[in-house]
């Protein structure tokens, strides 16, 4: 079965400074990987995704990722955060064409004046 | 007008009673997911339909009922309704051509069972 961990439960950041979220999954064969963020009191909105080809990739609002295979990682970059990237981050896998994600625990972000 | 949208967005209910959540969607889309919330336990899967014929339990169906009353509907309902289901609840739409299976999420209804 498919699985995803986020190890960090909240991250703490200044404005202004790179951020990393980590996220790793446990699937066999290549997934399909996405972020999605979601703000204070509203629905989840899709960031970026992965399904093949170049391992790095670029999505809305700045942020990237980087697929790696040998580390079972898609982890979430952005070289300087704005306060309005305060919010909740989840990853998500799904198995190819089962059309259902498994959702990692989240991540909260707080960005610091 | 939002895309996926859910009715109602806040509801207080009293242990035992039935209630129905509803869900609506205008991008065409033949999967619908039912998906619930709570702090720290990140978004877990109660019933999706990948089309109006097909109905299938998530991880966390007991409690919980649907109807895909059209490709655009689909409810969630608490037969009887108890306390620790109190969490904000989301629908969910996906497209398995282009989109690739990403999912569009509703705005979320708050549901607190008293």
């Amino acid at each position: 079965a498919q699985s995803v961990t986020q190890p960090d439960i909240h991250i703490t950041v200044s404005e202004g400074a790179s951020l990393e979220l980590r996220c790793n999954y446990s699937y066999g064969a290549t997934p399909y990987l996405f972020w999605y963020v979601q703000s204070p009191g509203q629905g989840l909105q899709l960031l970026l995704k992965y399904f093949s080809g170049d391992t790095l990739v670029q999505g809305i609002k700045g942020f990237e990722a980087e697929f790696k295979r040998s580390q079972s990682s898609f982890n979430l970059r952005k070289p300087s955060v704005h306060w309005s990237d305060a919010a909740e981050y989840f990853c998500a896998v799904d198995n190819t064409n089962a059309g259902k994600s498994t959702f990692g625990d989240g991540t909260t972000l707080t960005v610091k004046p | 007008d939002a895309d996926v949208t859910q009715t109602p967005r806040n509801r207080i209910t009293k242990t035992g009673k039935r209630i129905m959540l509803e869900c609506s969607q205008t991008k065409g889309h033949d999967r619908m997911y039912w998906y619930r919330q709570d702090p720290g336990l990140g978004l877990r899967l109660i019933y999706y339909s990948f089309d109006v014929k097909d109905i299938n339990k998530g991880e966390i169906s007991d409690g919980y009922s649907v109807s895909r009353q059209a490709q655009a509907k689909f409810s969630l309902s608490l037969e009887s309704a108890i306390p620790n289901q109190t969490a904000l609840y989301f629908c969910a739409t996906s497209d398995l051509g282009g989109s690739r299976n990403e999912q569009f999420f509703g705005p979320g209804t708050r549901l607190t069972v008293l």
